[in-house]
């Protein structure tokens, strides 16, 4: 079945370094892997995302890499900031059905 | 625009009671989904619906009934609360599964 699995669980970086988070999935047929920030009670929210015909994407500090080869793809934050501290999940879906499946999540800690 | 809108934010069941979280949009979305979120386990889908009239089974349905008798709306159903239904509730909508979801704010609830 589809699975999704993202590390590290939790991540703590000192202001103004980067933060890498990686998911890798099973299914050779997942083509959509977006990314989401959820912030202290509230809904996810999307921040990028990217198909498999790119294999890279940025967007300001943000960017997301795709290796179709190796089935993974990681999440890459530079020059963070305070309000960057929340809780990422990646996320992947396929032509088989019409799920997305999230992965587990990771807390990042943004530390002064 | 509302977005995406959940009643109620916060419930408190006792077992074996029953209830029904709403959610309703106003994107004109066709797919809806509903996830629950538990430390640890990520945001884990439901039930989802990629148009009225038409639903189906995520990773974890046991326990909740869906329907979509409109495009606005997709209630989900707690027939007989049990304690492991203790969690955080999402819904979200976007045009299609492979495209941005909308989530919603969340109901928070406790089955004692």
């Amino acid at each position: 079945g589809e699975n999704v699995e993202q590390h590290p669980s939790t991540l703590s970086v000192q202001e103004g370094d980067s933060a890498v988070i990686k998911c890798t999935y099973s299914d050779s047929a997942s083509n959509y892997f977006p990314w989401y920030k959820q912030e202290l009670g509230k809904g996810p929210q999307l921040i990028i995302d990217i198909r498999s015909n790119v294999g890279e994407k940025k967007d300001q500090r943000i960017a997301v890499t795709l290796n179709k080869t190796a089935k993974h793809f990681s999440l890459h934050i530079t020059e963070t900031q305070p309000e960057d501290s929340a809780v990422y999940f990646c996320a992947e879906w396929g032509d088989r059905d019409d799920k997305i499946i999230f992965g587990k999540g990771t807390r990042l800690h943004i530390l002064p | 625009n509302a977005g995406v809108t959940q009643t109620p934010k916060f419930q408190v069941l006792k077992t074996g009671q029953s209830m029904t979280l709403q959610c309703a949009q106003d994107m004109n979305h066709e797919y809806m989904s509903w996830y629950r979120q538990d430390p640890g386990m990520g945001l884990r889908l439901i039930h989802y619906s990629v148009g009225a009239g038409i639903t189906d089974q995520g990773e974890v349905p046991n326990g909740y009934n869906v329907s979509r008798s409109t495009t606005e709306d997709f209630p989900l159903r707690l027939l007989s609360a049990a304690p492991s239904q203790t969690s955080v509730y999402f819904c979200a909508s976007s045009y299609s599964s492979s495209s941005e979801q909308y989530f919603g704010p969340g109901t928070r609830l406790t089955v004692t």
